[in-house]
């Protein structure tokens, strides 16, 4: 499709084990987030890539958390040692140009559910 | 107390009423105004884009922003069940790349 995808969709972990989220941004977007969305609450920002740069990852919450982008296009959100604080959506976007321009193209998510 | 407040509803409205959606914020130094529509299990997509003060209109929905007040409401005409969903405001300072700053959301109902 040519939108947004994400994987998988649905993830269910034990405390303690290690994720890995999927993004598969829109073909030729330089700008890639991801956000973390908690239930009932509005997206919080994570991190940011333009490129294979990730250029502020102020957001991430702790140094459990790590993105990466090596090819500057498929992006990678890893959380280890899951808590179940960590439940939540977490959700990418892309975009077609640099920094301070205007849409952002969102994925469905994927929802995290920590036992 | 948060940067951007947003009351988290649920609003529920007959089909074909005059919607009111709201947020305030804190930082003066937004610039930059968005209201992104999420349907239940699906990524926020976006409505309405505003820079600075000011009215912008499309089709049925209406952005306003007011800087002096903190301000920042989206009407939407003639409401149809196709409407229901969470609205969530968003904003940015400017240079401050994409990183937006979300409200919670409101949650509308159109009733049929």
């Amino acid at each position: 499709g040519a939108g947004v995808s994400q994987s998988p969709r649905y993830k269910v972990a034990k405390r303690g084990q290690d994720v890995a989220l999927r993004c598969d941004p829109i073909s030729g977007h330089v700008s890639l987030f991801w956000y973390q969305q908690a239930l009932g609450q509005g997206p919080e920002f994570l991190t940011y890539f333009q490129n294979e740069a990730q250029l502020d990852k102020s957001g991430l919450p702790s140094d459990r958390f790590f993105a990466e982008r090596p090819e500057g296009s498929v992006s990678t959100l890893k959380i280890q040692r899951t808590q179940q604080e960590d439940s939540a959506v977490y959700l990418c976007a892309s975009s077609p140009s640099g920094p301070n321009t205007g849409e952002l193209f969102f994925g469905e998510g994927s929802r995290l559910t920590v036992l | 107390q948060k940067e951007v407040e947003q009351d988290p509803g649920p609003l529920s409205v007959p089909e074909g009423a005059i919607v009111s959606l709201n947020c305030t914020y804190s930082n003066s130094a937004f610039q930059y105004f968005m209201w992104y529509r999420q349907y239940s299990r699906k990524g926020p997509e976006l409505l309405m884009y505003t820079y600075s003060s000011g009215n912008k209109e499309d089709g049925r929905f209406t952005a306003q922003v007011d800087k002096s007040s903190k301000y920042i409401s989206l009407f939407i005409r003639d409401s149809q069940p196709s409407d229901s969903a969470t609205y969530l405001c968003a904003m940015r300072a400017a240079g401050d790349g994409n990183k937006l700053v979300f409200g919670a959301g409101t949650i509308l109902r159109v009733k049929s």
